[in-house]
């Protein structure tokens, strides 16, 4: 299964709403997560199920959809937000296939 | 707290082989399938392996089935991959990580070692 994010990178201005799109190329029912990576770290898990945020993730996190189409929106973004973020599909494995990154920007 | 340190990577020739290992600490290891997850130089998150919590099924990607082998030793809280056959493409950081649920996404990572491979 392919996964595909988009876009590849989102400017955004501190505070403004963001909203992360990935897309799989068959139907990953609601088996997926999201994670976020900054530089020179791991990653780190951010939500599963589609919706469920992992521990000790903010509120402002928030993950929907299902089958091929899933968004995450942060709702106010905040400094440490800025970075890259990916989806991961685990309906159908092996493999574990990851999208492409979107790399969140200061605007 | 929970931890993953990873070790063993480092410069090799193409056709080399490496021995990566992933310490774990600060939760039942025995518990938890466990993966390897790469990133090349600049590039995004690639998945490697897969090994249950037993030791007794593990998975591969295509691009190092026949190549590189997963393993664990739940006694001594660590988790392996022989890496063998070594190409430049499988240059990268290589991450170890828990695997959550029995689902396959994952929880905890370790902080990565780098494997490079050039002649």
């Amino acid at each position: 299964i392919v996964m595909t994010q988009s876009p590849a990178t989102l400017s955004v201005s501190p505070g403004e709403r963001a909203t992360l799109s990935c897309r799989a190329s068959r139907s990953v029912s609601s088996n997926l997560a999201w994670y976020v990576q900054k530089p020179g770290q791991a990653p780190r898990l951010l939500i599963y199920g589609t919706s469920t945020r992992a521990t000790g993730v903010p509120a402002r996190f928030s993950g929907s959809g299902s089958g091929t189409e899933f968004t995450l929106t942060i709702s106010s973004l905040q400094s440490e937000d800025f970075a890259v973020y990916y989806c991961q599909q685990y309906n159908n494995w092996p493999p574990l296939t990851f999208g492409g990154g979107t790399k969140v920007e200061i605007k | 707290e929970m931890q993953l340190v990873e070790s063993g990577g480092g410069l090799v020739q193409p056709g080399g082989s490496l021995r990566l290992s992933c310490a774990a600490s600060g939760f039942t290891f025995s518990r938890y399938w466990m993966h390897w997850v790469r990133q090349a130089p600049g590039k995004g998150l690639v998945w490697v392996s897969h090994i249950n919590n037993d030791g007794t099924s593990t998975t591969y990607a295509d691009s190092v089935k026949g190549r590189f082998t997963i393993s664990r030793d739940n006694a001594k809280d660590t988790l392996y991959l022989q890496v063998s056959s070594l190409r430049v493409e499988d240059t990268g950081l290589y991450y170890c990580a828990r695997d959550m649920h029995f689902g396959g996404y994952m929880d905890v990572w370790g902080k990565g070692t780098t494997v490079t491979v050039s002649s």
